[in-house]
């Protein structure tokens, strides 16, 4: 399986404010997926990213909240923009892959996010 | 839209005992059902799939029990241990149609005392 890291793995920001989290994946993919997960809650997929195209994004997920960038095929961030207490959750890139096929997929390990 | 409905909400399960976690799901096209397990300040990570031409899939204590017509599937942990206590999510894809996009359930937070 792919071995994914993020940065950072938590920080805490003041209302108004963005942060962008990045994620890093030691083979090349050509989807990553970004996911949040609010507290004490299941996973919800924010966009999918491919490289060498736009983001696209779930229902109740736009670009200018959640600016994303996919450079190349081992990287990939999310921005969290004009961020609100709302936006506290952890943020969760994943990439698909493995023995068991394409279904497969990989989490990072996650970025905490609280927003005061 | 919840397309994966999980119950229970939450466990408590002795150890050795036996651990069971339901799914059910709307969307017929879906072809891929996994199990996610999450440790607190972890990224889920992949505990056991099966697709939808077989009924059952075991993994050492894993075993995922699945009823195509019913459209439900089923988490059992044999001989549950304390290092098990984690929140356990199902989810679901349609690998044709969505790519690797899951739809997860709402997660089931598992306790098993020692």
């Amino acid at each position: 399986s792919a071995v994914i890291s993020q940065k950072p793995s938590r920080d805490i920001c003041q209302r108004g404010t963005s942060l962008t989290i990045q994620c890093q994946v030691d083979s090349q993919v050509t989807m990553m997926f970004w996911y949040r997960q609010q507290p004490g809650q299941s996973l919800t997929l924010i966009a999918t990213a491919n490289q060498g195209s736009e983001a696209t994004y779930e229902s109740g997920f736009v670009i200018d909240k959640f600016p994303i960038s996919r450079p190349n095929l081992t990287f990939s961030t999310l921005t969290v923009s004009n961020m609100s207490p709302e936006d506290s959750s952890i943020y969760l890139c994943s990439v698909p892959g493995g023995p068991g096929g394409y279904n497969e997929q990989f989490f990072g390990p996650g970025t905490r996010l609280t927003v005061l | 839209q919840q397309q994966v409905k999980q119950s229970p909400q939450s466990l408590i399960v002795q150890k050795g005992g036996i651990s069971i976690i339901n799914c059910a799901y709307e969307n017929t096209a879906f072809d891929y059902f996994p199990w996610y397990q999450q440790f607190p300040g972890k990224g889920p990570a992949l505990l056991i799939a099966i697709r939808p031409d077989v009924s059952e899939k075991k993994e050492g204590r894993f075993t995922i029990s699945f009823n195509k017509s019913a459209k439900q599937f089923s988490l059992h942990i044999m001989d549950s241990q304390p290092g098990d206590s984690a929140t356990y999510f199902c989810a679901a894809s349609n690998g044709e149609t969505s790519g690797s996009r899951l739809t997860f359930g709402e997660g089931t937070q598992l306790t098993v005392n020692p």
